[in-house]
Order: C-alpha cells, then structure tokens, then sequence
C-alpha cells in the first residue's frame, strides 16, 4: 500500500514563473490539504481540497491555487514566483471521516531564484 | 490568529538522558498533535491528544495535555540517535485546520 507520493522532488524556478506541484493520496483517502513549510519552520496551511473542491484556505495570497481530480489526487499551482515561496511544500492525505489523522508525503521543495 | 510556541528551539543531549520539550498557547485547542519530521521527509504523527490532563504513552515517549487544553509536553525517557528529528506540534480548534508550532530539533548524540 503506497502512502502519500509527491512530484518532482526537488525544483528550482527563477521569479515570476509559474509552478505546478503534484500529489496522490494514500490508498482510500479522499482529502488532500497543501502545507507550505520555510527552512527552520512548522508547515502552515495553505488550502484543502475535498470531493474536488477547495474545503478551507489558510492565509495565503490568490498566487496559490489548486485543484482536485475525480481519482483523489491534487495539485499545487504557484503563479508569479517570489523568492520568498522557497520552501518545502508537503501534501498531507485523510480519510474524510477521520480528518484528525493526517499522512503526510516527502514534499516537494522549491528554490526561487 | 492561534499561534503556537515550542521550547525548546533546540536540544542535544546524550544517548540514555531524559528530555521534556514544550507546547504552548493562549488558544484553546479541541485537538493536539505530535509529530516528528526527519531531514528529506514529510511529518509522520506520533499522537493526538482531545481530552484536557490527558497522558498518552508511545515506548519511551509520554504526552501530556494540559487541563484546559492550551499546551502539552512530550517526554522522552532515556533518549536514542533514532530519537533524533524535528518534534513539531500542531493544534486545532473546532471547525479549523491544524496550527504547527514551528518545532523543538532535538539531536541525541551516541
């Protein structure tokens, strides 16, 4: 049973491109939520996504958005790169009804020149 | 804004010592959780606490949440290298996401 897989692994973009990050959920899980997570900090919360719908938003700007498809996976899409969107970005899957237990992938990090 | 604070920022220590680290806030929380994170990979969840005073024990590590659910501590008892990792705590309230604590890096020297 694979767990939460994350696409590519490592990226490096330069300021003002547009990136786009992918995610596949655990086996059975149908809610996807996207963390941003700098150097030397906890993960904050960017969005989640259900029933491929955008559920909740943290405190990020429009730049960030995302998408859901029927098979559960997801994508991060960044637009107008600023330095400061260098970090790891992790995804984290849950079975709806039991949202208190998050698996959350490798991450994907990204480096902004 | 909930804002979470861990302490401490960083810890080493030698195989076999005992170590608490801290989870603080002025919010009240429905949920508390503990993770670890490794270098290179994502938070693997250690426990949840829900219930205000309650103690869970996980081996060598016990946690504990506080009676009216705004902080929480994680012990761990004769520390090993494989105890080595970012501990990050994330909290929730009802109806929200979860809130991480920006986490305590914990190294354990042999």
């Amino acid at each position: 049973d694979a767990g939460v897989t994350q696409s590519p692994t490592h990226l490096i973009k330069t300021r003002g491109q547009q990136v786009t990050l992918r995610c596949s959920p655990k086996s059975g899980h149908d809610t996807v939520s996207w963390y941003q997570q700098a150097l030397g900090q906890g993960p904050q919360f960017i969005f989640q996504y259900y029933e491929e719908e955008e559920r909740q938003r943290g405190n990020f700007p429009d730049r960030f958005s995302g998408h859901q498809f029927p098979n559960y996976s997801s994508e991060l899409n960044v637009n107008a790169l600023w330095l400061g969107d260098s970090a790891l970005y992790l995804c984290a899957s849950s079975p709806n009804k039991g949202k208190e237990t998050q698996y959350f992938g490798p991450g994907t990090r990204l480096l902004v020149l | 804004t909930q804002l979470l604070e861990q302490s401490p920022q960083f810890l080493s220590i030698q195989e076999g010592e005992n170590l608490t680290v801290y989870c603080n806030s002025s919010s009240v929380f429905s949920s508390l959780q503990w993770y670890r994170q490794e270098p290179g990979e994502g938070p693997v969840l250690l426990v949840t606490v829900v219930t205000g005073g309650e103690v869970k024990k996980l081996k060598r590590l016990t946690f504990q949440f506080g009676d009216a659910r705004k902080d929480s501590s994680l012990h761990i008892t004769a520390a090993q290298p494989g105890d080595t990792g970012l501990y990050l705590c994330a909290g929730r309230s009802y109806g929200q996401n979860f809130v991480f604590g920006p986490g305590t890096r914990l190294s354990v020297l042999p």
